[in-house]
This record gives C-alpha cells, sequence and structure tokens, in this order.
C-alpha cells in the first residue's frame, strides 16, 4: 500500500469555525489531490498540487483553501465551516508523468462533520 | 465539461459475469481509469485503459471504444466480497487530476 495517511480520521466542528485536514505521504510522489466524496456525487476534486508550493483549484474549490511547504504534506483548510461542507474528505497521490498508464492512490479518509 | 455515465446499481449472484458500463464526454481524452470502493474504505485501482481494446487483470478485465466515447468494467467468477462501488474516471490537465463518474453500486447475492 501507497504510505499516505491523513489526520484527523474523524472531525465534528461548529458552523464557522476553521478546520485543517492533513495530508502525508511517504513516497515523495510530485502530486497530491483532495477529494470531497458525498452520496450521489462520487468523488470530486478540490484542490491539486503539482509541486511544493504550487497549487491549483478543482471543481469544488469555493470555501476552501490548500498549502503545500514541503513535498509530503498536503494541508485543506475549510476557512470558516459550513453544513454544505459535511463529508468525507480523500486525498490521493501519483506520481504518473505519461497518459500510457495513470494511477492516483487514496489515503484512509477523513469524515467531517459541520453541526 | 466533463461527464461520466455509470448504472447507479447493479446486482449479480455469486459466480456470474457482470458489466458495467461507462460512457463519457470529455474536452481532451487520454484514458479511462476504474476504482474499486467498499463500504467506508478508500477508492483503490483497477485498471487504465489508453488504448483501444481489452485490457486483462485475473477476474477483471477492462474495455475501451474511444470512437464510441465508451469503456466498461468485466467481473468475472462474481465473489461476495467484490460487493463494492465502482467509478470510472479520466485523467485531465496538467496534472492529471482525476474526474469521476457518480459510481455504480455492485450487490453480490449469494
Amino acid at each position: 500500500d501507497a504510505g499516505i495517511t491523513q489526520s484527523p480520521r474523524h472531525k465534528v466542528t461548529e458552523t464557522g469555525t476553521p478546520v485543517t485536514l492533513r495530508c502525508h505521504q511517504t513516497e515523495n510522489h510530485r502530486y497530491m489531490y483532495w477529494y470531497r466524496q458525498d452520496p450521489g456525487h462520487g468523488l470530486r476534486l478540490i484542490h491539486y498540487s503539482y509541486g511544493v508550493k504550487d497549487t491549483d483549484k478543482g471543481e469544488v474549490s469555493d470555501g476552501y483553501s490548500v498549502s503545500r511547504s514541503k513535498t509530503e504534506d498536503f494541508l485543506l483548510t475549510l476557512e470558516s465551516a459550513t453544513s454544505s461542507q459535511t463529508s468525507v474528505y480523500f486525498c490521493a497521490i501519483s506520481e504518473s508523468t505519461t497518459f500510457q498508464g495513470y494511477e492516483q492512490y487514496f489515503g484512509p479518509g477523513t469524515r467531517l462533520t459541520v453541526t | 465539461g466533463q461527464s461520466l455515465e455509470q448504472p447507479s446499481e447493479v446486482t449479480a449472484v455469486e459466480g456470474a459475469i457482470v458489466q458495467i458500463n461507462c460512457t463519457y464526454q470529455t474536452s481532451g481524452f487520454y484514458g479511462l481509469s476504474w476504482y474499486q470502493q467498499h463500504d467506508g474504505g478508500a477508492p483503490t485501482f483497477l485498471s487504465y485503459n489508453a488504448l483501444d481494446g481489452l485490457e486483462e487483470t485475473g477476474r477483471f478485465s477492462s474495455f475501451l471504444s474511444r470512437s464510441d466515447s465508451y469503456g466498461y468494467l468485466l467481473l468475472q467468477e462474481l465473489q461476495m466480497k467484490d460487493s463494492a462501488s465502482y467509478f470510472c474516471a479520466v485523467p485531465l490537465g496538467s496534472a492529471r487530476q482525476l474526474t469521476f463518474g457518480s459510481g455504480t453500486q455492485l450487490t453480490v447475492l449469494p
């Protein structure tokens, strides 16, 4: 299994509070991604990173920010949590540089509940 | 925009063969991936087709037709442990970020 951990694994927070989720990898992979998963929507990309300090927005980035100061860590911050951000959050990594073979490895997920 | 369509649910019996279809509409296309996710677990990679045709990996096979914007995942000799959600996905963009279908819930009955 790829070495990806996420913390915390579960969190309950109140509306309006800031929340930071951490993704840590030991694979030294270049690309890192944050997805959220909600019933009926599959996985949707929030933000991604293609190197240290290089990040970009995904499909559902409103209300989220990210930072990557080291290759191994990718942080996702909810500046002011809302109930619509209650979800399961997955981090993923990839080192694929071509489209001939492509694979992402996923972390165990963080279940976030905003009350 | 990008969209991937797959059935929401499929049910089959143990030992049978099941096919999960995926049609896609994307601006740019490089290949089609399949991921498996058990309840409460993380998605795990199953296969990736960059070229037309069938790729076989044990009991699982994946097919791609680029001209039809269509692919499928074929699961043979179904086992109870195959009960899971299956997602098709396409990598796009400079960072190969994935766009996923909504997933197909496969239930294998004894």
